[in-house]
């Protein structure tokens, strides 16, 4: 089946930290892959994503790379601020399952200054 | 461009009482809508895919009397939950696809509480 797996939270950092949460995936096709951030009270926004093997996604400085040899999509981001605290969304769509998104947990991202 | 918005933001109903939420794709056709619920400090639950003029089409375990999905046009659907109960309480999320990009884009979200 399709599903993702991502890192518990929370993740507690000081600004300007690096940040990473792991992602990982498995898809029964050939999956795009997406992060989307979600901020307090608010609906989900895409932060970025990936449509093929070795692909970057890259916005606002965080970036991910879809590995398909460990079936991963990492976020990193190299100084983070205090506005980057949100949940964060890995998430895969296979185009066979009717461009449905299935979503990770969520990780609680929270960014003391 | 790809803005979705939902109305009402917030609702607050008496138990028993139905309410209905927009989901509207202001700049674009979208031509499958989705609807999520989310429950505190979770993650989204897929509760149905809705085509215009079709039928939706709703995730197991999700009762489609209970929860009504008309997708009337290119740029409207409608949830409506019927009969509700506390336990109905969550946040409503929808989302619009448009094959122009092949992707979702999502509203801010419907706070429903029932007393």
């Amino acid at each position: 089946g399709n599903s993702v797996t991502q890192m518990e939270g929370p993740v507690t950092l000081s600004e300007e930290a690096f940040l990473t949460i792991n992602c990982t995936y498995t898809a029964t096709g050939y999956p795009s892959l997406f992060w989307y951030v979600q901020y307090p009270g608010e609906g989900l926004q895409l932060l970025l994503k990936a449509t093929k093997a070795d692909d970057k996604g890259s916005n606002k400085g965080f970036e991910a790379t879809y590995r398909k040899e460990t079936t991963s999509f990492h976020l990193e981001k190299g100084s983070v601020q205090v506005s980057d605290s949100a949940v964060y969304f890995c998430a895969l769509s296979v185009p066979d399952y009717g461009n449905k998104l299935v979503f990770g947990a969520g990780t609680i991202l929270r960014v003391k200054s | 461009g790809a803005v979705v918005s939902q109305h009402p933001s917030r609702v607050i109903c008496k138990s028993g009482t139905s309410v209905k939420i927009e989901c509207r794709s202001l700049d674009f056709q979208a031509t499958t809508m989705f609807w999520y619920r989310q429950f505190p400090k979770k993650s989204l639950m897929l509760m149905a895919t809705s085509n215009e003029g079709s039928k939706a089409t709703y995730e197991q375990g999700v009762e489609k009397d209970k929860f009504l999905i008309n997708h009337a046009s290119l740029t409207l659907s409608t949830l409506t939950v019927t009969s509700a109960h506390p336990e109905d309480s969550s946040f409503y999320i929808c989302s619009a696809w448009t094959s122009g990009t092949y992707e979702q884009y999502f509203g801010p979200g419907t706070r429903l509480t029932v007393t």
